[in-house]
């Protein structure tokens, strides 16, 4: 059983600060790595993906990947009240294309 | 615009009722997911599928089944319907892109079983 392990929180932050969240994952065969977020009573919303060790930015998003170590990561600068969610942590094998998700990390920006 | 589409977005049914939940996609992917999501436990894998006529178990997949004879739906029913089943459950569709498969999710349906 492939495995991904997530920090379930809350993970408390103030409107402004960093929030990272963290990631590990069992198969070092996996290829993809996403993350996902989900409000509550939502559906899961695709935010981030990185295939590539190193950093990965959009906006206020930044994705890190160790494969070595099988860690990757989100950090969200400048968190605001709206990023108050629930982010998830998929990886996928292309080759069986089947996706594994973390249970998730709640976040809480405090204004 | 192309999505994916879930009905019922709500349901409440009794023990021992057959339920299907309908999920319909509208960008021709040939992979097709069901999930199920309670809380401490995130998102499991009841069925999958690879394209028509293919469907595959997942982790939790007794007391459900799927079929696909289209690309665009892939049903989920319960056959005979356990409160243990009350949750909320996920249709999703993936795409490769670049030597990636990207997965994308319906709104959901929250299933009730009394």
């Amino acid at each position: 059983q492939k495995e991904v392990e997530q920090n379930s929180g809350p993970l408390s932050v103030p409107e402004g600060a960093i929030a990272s969240l963290n990631c590990t994952y069992s198969d070092r065969g996996s290829q993809s790595f996403f993350w996902y977020r989900q409000y509550s009573g939502k559906s899961p919303e695709l935010i981030m993906s990185i295939y590539s060790n190193g950093d990965k930015e959009d906006g206020r998003f930044t994705a890190q990947l160790n494969k070595a170590s099988q860690y990757v990561s989100l950090l969200i600068r400048d968190s605001q009240p709206s990023d108050s969610a629930t982010y998830l942590c998929a990886v996928n094998d292309y080759g069986f294309n089947k996706f594994y998700f973390g249970s998730g990390t709640k976040l809480n920006v405090k204004p | 615009d192309a999505e994916i589409t879930q009905s019922p977005r709500h349901k409440i049914t009794e023990t021992g009722r057959q339920v299907t939940l309908a999920c319909h996609q509208t960008w021709n992917h040939n992979n097709m997911f069901w999930y199920r999501q309670d809380l401490g436990h995130g998102l499991r894998l009841i069925h999958y599928s690879y394209g028509v006529q293919d469907t595959n178990k997942g982790e939790v997949s007794d007391g459900y089944s799927v079929s696909r004879s289209n690309t665009e739906d892939l049903p989920l029913t319960l056959e005979s319907a356990a409160s243990s089943q009350t949750s909320v459950y996920f249709c999703a569709s993936s795409e490769s892109r670049d030597g990636h498969n990207i997965q994308y999710f319906g709104a959901g349906t929250r299933l009730s079983v009394l």
